[in-house]
């Protein structure tokens, strides 16, 4: 089956900085790369996605590098912001039983300081 | 438009015993994905319900098994419960199979004692 595996456990950043988090995956058939973001007490939130055919997407301060010889994907956080502390999962959708299902990272605790 | 709900949010019961949770979708939304959270490991995948039948399971043991009623919410039953089932469970919906933007629920907290 798929393993992803997800670095770093922690990051912790001063406001301003960038924050880079890192994920790995084993199928190279899996096809679609979504990061959600979890802050305390609360669901997972989509923030941005990516699939295969593609290698790299942005949406203001966030984007997602994807390099499927590699086999990583990358989320970007640009001038972080305090209220971007979070937990921050990377996930791979991958084909199981005829379907396609996610296999989730085991998530990375960001910490922004003002 | 309400999102996802779930119900309920805390439920506490005694290891050997049988938890219920209950999950409705978003309006329009025909499929439901299950997933345990436990504390350091991430999200990992249950179950998922498409249009009333279960189209894939994760490596969960048999214990844990559900349904999809006609209007789409589910259920989650999981029986013997054990200490390690202990963890947030998290439910998710999407307009079905070939949708992979998935949207989540708040989650039930299950703690067996």
């Amino acid at each position: 089956g798929e393993n992803v595996e997800q670095h770093p456990s922690t990051l912790s950043v001063q406001e301003g900085d960038s924050a880079v988090i890192k994920c790995t995956y084993s199928d190279s058939a899996s096809n679609y790369f979504p990061w959600y973001k979890q802050e305390l007490g609360k669901r997972p939130q989509l923030i941005i996605d990516i699939r295969s055919n593609v290698g790299e997407k942005k949406d203001q301060r966030i984007a997602v590098t994807l390099n499927k010889t590699a086999k990583h994907f990358s989320l970007h956080i640009t001038e972080t912001q305090p209220e971007d502390s979070a937990v921050y999962f990377c996930a791979a959708f991958h084909l199981s039983g005829g379907s396609y299902i996610p296999t989730f990272g085991r998530g990375t605790s960001l910490i922004v300081h003002p | 438009e309400a999102g996802v709900t779930q119900s309920p949010t805390h439920l506490i019961k005694t290891r050997g015993q049988q938890a219920t949770l209950r999950c409705s979708p978003i309006s329009g939304h025909t499929s439901v994905y299950w997933y345990q959270q436990a504390l350091g490991l991430g999200l990992q995948f249950l179950l998922w319900y498409d249009e009333g039948e279960e189209r894939n399971r994760g490596n969960f043991p048999p214990r844990f098994s559900g349904r999809q009623f006609p209007n789409y919410s589910s259920e989650l039953n999981v029986n013997a419960l054990e200490l390690e089932d202990s963890a947030l469970y998290l439910c998710a919906s999407n307009t079905g199979r070939g949708s992979e933007t998935q949207y989540f629920g708040p989650g039930t907290r299950l703690l067996v004692l």
